[in-house]
């Protein structure tokens, strides 16, 4: 079955434990993203990839790292989690679909960080 | 910079009649404007997509309007159904842009 993969579903932390939330989609898709959603602002874009070894940041990338080795992989990385990431964060890649980004999210992780 | 309104948190409607979801922008048109569903607890899923120059696109029971004059999209769903029930997001998309830029959403009841 073609999917985004994400793990943990579900994380409590303290602040300063460093964390990785893995991705993994299974449909050979050249672009993934992380995404953030909050009560009230929506989705907001954290990074994303284009293809293996090229990241850039989206709107809100300030206390996170990605990196995309494999094709297939795309971490999130929370160095030093602070409260203020405490967030359902999603991951999805895309195939272009007539020119456009057409995204495959994943189940979500929800974390909080105390 | 882009704003992007859904027209309201929520919205309840009778089973079987139209439900009618806005989103609207600000500033330039997008080139692509998309329809996502999300379920409580779960990812958004991709219903429909609608290009810059295309005025109206079906999928069975959901029909998108883009109006490029009002900056406005529609989104309907007729003869709703209860399992209708859900979030809807907008999501726009700007030429050269590598990211999809969402609404709040309009959460959707349909009620038996």
């Amino acid at each position: 079955e073609a999917q985004v993969t994400q793990n943990p579903r579900y994380l409590i932390t303290v602040t300063g434990k460093k964390l990785t939330v893995t991705c993994s989609q299974n449909m050979n898709h050249e672009y993934m993203s992380w995404y953030r959603q909050d009560p009230g602002l929506g989705l907001r874009q954290i990074y994303y990839s284009m293809n293996v070894e090229v990241t850039d940041k989206g709107d809100v990338p300030e206390g996170y790292k990605v990196s995309r080795k494999e094709k297939r992989n795309f971490p999130l990385i929370l160095e030093s989690p602070s409260p203020n990431q405490t967030s359902l964060y999603f991951c999805a890649s895309s195939l272009r679909q007539f020119g456009a980004n057409v995204l495959t999210f994943g189940a979500g992780s929800r974390l909080t960080v105390l | 910079s882009q704003k992007i309104e859904q027209n309201s948190e929520a919205l309840n409607i009778q089973e079987g009649k139209t439900a009618t979801l806005t989103c609207n922008y600000t500033n330039y048109s997008p080139a692509y404007l998309q329809w996502y569903r999300q379920d409580p607890g779960r990812g958004p899923v991709f219903l429909l997509l609608i290009r810059e120059n295309e005025k109206e696109k079906r999928k069975e029971r959901l029909k998108v309007t883009f109006d490029t004059t009002l900056k406005q999209s529609l989104f309907h769903i007729t003869a709703s159904q209860p399992a209708d029930s859900a979030t809807y997001l907008c999501a726009l998309e700007w030429t050269g842009a590598n990211n999809l830029f969402f609404g709040t959403g309009t959460r959707l009841t349909v009620i038996p």
